[in-house]
């Protein structure tokens, strides 16, 4: 049971435009929500993270929409650079209470920029 | 202010073999999570230690795996009698709290198990 999926799979977006990778999650249980971004060859590096108290969060030319209701979050990443290639993870966790503390994965978002 | 340390980074293990992943938690992180990265899949948790303690093992296959986080020294994922099917990435990650108060984690460059 995939308790977060993400979309799309892959995604190419050229220089200045603006990314878009929804994330939708089963567990009402969850509270904390972030975006992971990966290189070749490198670990996972938070990107951005959010709480189901606010409905966006904004750091730089990364947003994260929330919507608590839908159980679904997604992250945009604006003015897209090139350098921003790169697999993107969201992920959520219970951070309150008895459970696992272990962030759930989505499949990841293999993101290009095309200069 | 080092990161997360895992070594090695590349290991080539043939079928039967043993393998054994270190990781050395953040600088004042008590608390060691390792993840699984198979070809084009997210990361899938294995194990959740504390100093001493699994705290959840729930993602750990039944069989040949084993982690430990002593007391002194790095944590260590254990893989007995190595199978093809466990060639992949295996991420280390680690956090100041339980990860209960902020969810954050910090994760290392991993170790690329190959087995032949």
């Amino acid at each position: 049971q995939q308790q977060v999926k993400q979309s799309p799979q892959s995604l190419i977006v050229q220089k200045g435009g603006i990314s878009i990778i929804n994330c939708a999650y089963e567990n009402t249980a969850f509270d904390y929500f972030p975006w992971y971004q990966q290189f070749p060859g490198k670990g996972p590096a938070l990107l951005i993270a959010i709480r189901p108290d606010v409905s966006e969060k904004k750091e730089g030319r990364f947003t994260i929409s929330f919507n608590k209701s839908a159980k679904q979050f997604s992250l945009h990443i604006m003015d897209s650079q090139p350098g921003d290639s790169a697999t993107y993870f969201c992920a959520a966790s219970k951070t309150g209470g008895g459970g696992a503390d272990g962030l759930t994965f989505g499949k990841g978002t293999h993101l290009i920029i095309q200069p | 202010n080092a990161g997360v340390m895992q070594n090695p980074r590349h290991l080539v293990r043939r079928r039967g073999q043993e393998a054994r992943l270190r990781c050395s938690p953040m600088k004042g992180h008590s608390h060691v999570y390792w993840y699984r990265q198979l070809p084009e899949e997210g990361l899938k948790f294995m194990v959740y230690l504390q100093k001493e303690n699994i705290i959840d093992e729930s993602g750990m296959p039944k069989e040949r795996f084993s982690a430990e986080f002593p007391k002194e020294g790095p944590s260590i994922l254990r893989i007995q009698q190595v199978v093809r099917g466990d060639s992949a990435a295996y991420f280390c990650a680690s956090s100041r709290t339980s990860g209960r108060n902020t969810g954050e984690l910090f994760f290392g460059e991993g170790s690329r198990l190959t087995v032949l």
